[in-house]
């Protein structure tokens, strides 16, 4: 397995479309992780997985996101009606849930969505 | 809610020290973890403390005070390869979950020749 990998790598959008991303976690991981970044800023927490089951969610998560996990391997996160505020890196990680493991995460190379 | 504060700028000569501190303030706490981040990469995981103490790792080194809601990373015999941010993050335990992580801004590190 290569690590985490995410579609597309840029996303070029018109203010008011929607925008699907799709997250391939690493196989065995079954936590899974969606945050977005912005120039200068530490990665902001959206969403988090254990397998199918989304189980935070950021309050400053507006209802125009929303991410699902359907069978627990790949993740989609999806945001409707695009503000330019939503222009961002955004990204997806991935870690064991296993029981006495550090749960470190792990990156993929990240969506970077530019709104016009 | 959490607040992880750390410097935006370092900047510090090729094959010398730096040491980067983090503090944080936060209910639930489960763990620390810097990870490093090159611009336009995504970030790679570096290091973690749950428990008090100094972990070492070749060139880094982490540190933990729980009781102060201090770490700080340190960076030894520094390479010009080592200019990049460097993120303090903190993972918590919630009623929903115990996994979620908070992350510090960053720090950038700029290595001179």
């Amino acid at each position: 397995d290569t690590g985490v990998s995410q579609n597309p790598r840029h996303k070029i959008t018109k203010r008011g479309q929607n925008v699907t991303f799709r997250c391939d976690p690493i196989s065995e991981h079954n936590r899974l992780y969606w945050y977005r970044q912005t120039l200068g800023q530490g990665p902001e927490f959206l969403t988090y997985f254990q397998n199918e089951a989304q189980l935070e969610k950021s309050r400053l998560l507006s209802d125009r996101f929303s991410a699902e996990r359907p069978k627990g391997s790949f993740s989609t996160l999806e945001i409707q009606r695009t503000e330019q505020g939503d222009s961002a890196m955004y990204l997806c990680a991935s870690s064991s849930g296993l029981a006495g493991a550090i749960h470190t995460q792990y990156f993929g190379p990240g969506t970077r969505l530019t709104v016009l | 809610g959490q607040n992880i504060d750390q410097p935006t700028e370092m900047t510090a000569t090729e094959g010398a020290i730096v040491q980067i501190n983090c503090t944080y303030q936060t209910s639930g706490f489960n763990g620390l973890f810097w990870y490093q981040q090159h611009a336009g990469e995504a970030p790679t995981f570096l290091s973690y403390n749950v428990l008090d103490g100094l972990e070492e790792k070749g060139r880094f080194s982490s540190f933990l005070s729980r009781s102060k809601g201090y770490s700080y990373l340190l960076l030894k015999e520094l390479q010009m390869k080592d200019s990049a941010s460097y993120l303090c993050a903190v993972r918590v335990r919630t009623t929903d979950s115990w996994g979620k992580f908070q992350f510090g801004a960053g720090t950038q590190v700029v290595v001179t020749p």
